[in-house]
């Protein structure tokens, strides 16, 4: 599986908007970019996905490069229920297992 | 909706003793995943299911077992526990394709 890169911490002002970022250079044309977060003594949930073109959905957005190499997950007001930690996650429709790295702690200051 | 359903949520074992954790999802989920998660850390995969009846080994199968007799169960065995497997337990289950998962809510599991 390819492999994704995501700044270990991130802060954020509630009421701001936040832009959390994923590097995925070895990313193959049938990789799907997945974001999950997970909040402190739960297990992850999604949150969006995608393949070529940006997401929205109730939760946040995915804007995705035009060259698929890199990813920001937004969230357009974050709020204190937003703090946990975010992964980033690339899978294919054959794939069967998805690799988590660490992710990012998203801190979100009142 | 359950959603998928981990049991139990807290167990201790002393080192040697088994125990199996189950996960129950009522999605009609193909793939089913068992992972761990230490401390700080990311989730690892150990063992996963594309179907009632199969299984596959993943990142890091040493010490675990698991079955899939039916398509809504998963169950994850530990035969003879050691420290070193003191974790968070997660489940989880997706349709085929790069479908998102559905993750349990965990087990914790203490090994002493």
């Amino acid at each position: 599986d390819a492999k994704t890169t995501q700044p270990n911490s991130m802060e954020s002002n509630e009421e701001e908007p936040v832009h959390l970022p994923c590097n995925h250079s070895t990313i193959s044309g049938t990789d799907y970019i997945h974001w999950y977060r997970q909040l402190p003594s739960q297990g992850p949930e999604y949150v969006i996905h995608g393949l070529t073109s940006n997401v929205n959905n109730r939760m946040a957005s995915l804007a995705i490069a035009e060259d698929r190499k890199s990813s920001t997950l937004i969230l357009h007001r974050a709020t204190l229920r937003d703090a946990a930690v975010y992964y980033c996650i690339l899978r294919d429709n054959y794939g069967q297992n998805f690799v988590f790295g660490p992710g990012t702690r998203l801190s979100v200051l009142p | 909706n359950a959603g998928v359903t981990q049991t139990p949520k807290f167990r201790v074992l002393k080192t040697g003793q088994s125990m199996t954790l189950l996960c129950a999802q009522d999605m009609n989920h193909e793939y089913m995943y068992w992972y761990r998660q230490d401390p700080g850390m990311g989730l690892r995969l150990i063992h996963y299911s594309v179907g009632e009846g199969t299984t596959a080994k993943g990142e890091v199968p040493d010490g675990y077992n698991v079955s899939r007799l039916k398509k809504q169960n998963f169950l994850l065995g530990l035969e003879s526990a050691a420290p070193s497997q003191t974790s968070v337990y997660f489940c989880a289950s997706s349709y085929l394709g790069a479908r998102p998962y559905t993750f349990g809510s965990g087990t914790r599991l203490t090994v002493v």
